[in-house]
């Protein structure tokens, strides 16, 4: 029951910027949007999340568009290292916690 | 280093055994996620405790079970496992921060 699509895979040159969409049409106003990567089998790695401002961190950039329905998230110089499946979650409210729900991701390969 | 830690990282079983996955949640976390990934599938959301209680869950098993102790470890518990229950799973916790943190998971292997 993922509530978001993405393409299974996208590659990009080494030191351009790494631009992932994902749509999350079905999305409600107090859901956030999250991030994260996994590299090989290793656990999950958190980049970033918002709910409807655009953000930035030391990893990433989050643009999140007016009617909430998509997402880009913008790796500005990819290196080999970013080479990794990203996935784009919402975060479902249960009660008064959380969870995430995680779909298939795109698999990034930086090309040198 | 996340902070989470699970043990085994690797085990490996035969069918119709029953096997114990733990996990360890970051200092001051609450809450602890489970996931399962199959090889090369994504990851399956299973169950989430909350200080000690159940609070969601996904697609578990009735062959799975899970608990969060009062030290706020949890526990996995699979009986009566299959091939097809060859996976990593995935502990993760989280708490006032809005992220989860995931640990480095256990790789299961049922022979």
């Amino acid at each position: 029951d993922a509530k978001t699509t993405q393409p299974p895979s996208m590659d990009c040159a080494e030191g351009r910027a790494a631009n992932l969409p994902c749509n999350h049409s079905t999305i409600s106003g107090n859901e956030y949007v999250y991030w994260y990567r996994q590299i090989h089998s290793q656990g999950p790695q958190y980049i970033i999340h918002g709910l409807k401002n655009n953000e930035t961190n030391e990893m990433a950039s989050l643009i999140i568009t007016e009617d909430r329905k998509s997402s880009t998230l913008i790796l500005p110089h990819a290196t080999l290292r970013d080479t990794a499946v990203y996935y784009c979650i919402v975060r479902v409210a249960v009660d008064s916690s959380y969870k995430l729900i995680f779909g298939s991701g795109t698999r990034l390969l930086v090309r040198p | 280093d996340s902070g989470v830690t699970q043990t085994p990282k690797h085990l490996i079983t035969a069918t119709g055994q029953r096997v114990t996955l733990r996990c360890s949640p970051r200092s001051g976390d609450l809450s602890v996620y489970w996931y399962q990934q199959s090889l090369d599938q994504g990851l399956q959301f299973l169950i989430q405790y909350y200080n000690g209680e159940e609070r969601a869950k996904g697609n578990i098993l009735e062959r799975f079970s899970a608990q969060q102790f009062p030290d706020l470890h949890s526990e996995l518990n699979l009986s009566s496992l299959e091939l097809g229950d060859s996976a990593l799973y995935f502990c993760a916790s989280g708490g006032s921060r809005v992220e989860a943190f995931f640990g480095q998971g256990t790789r299961l292997t049922v022979v």
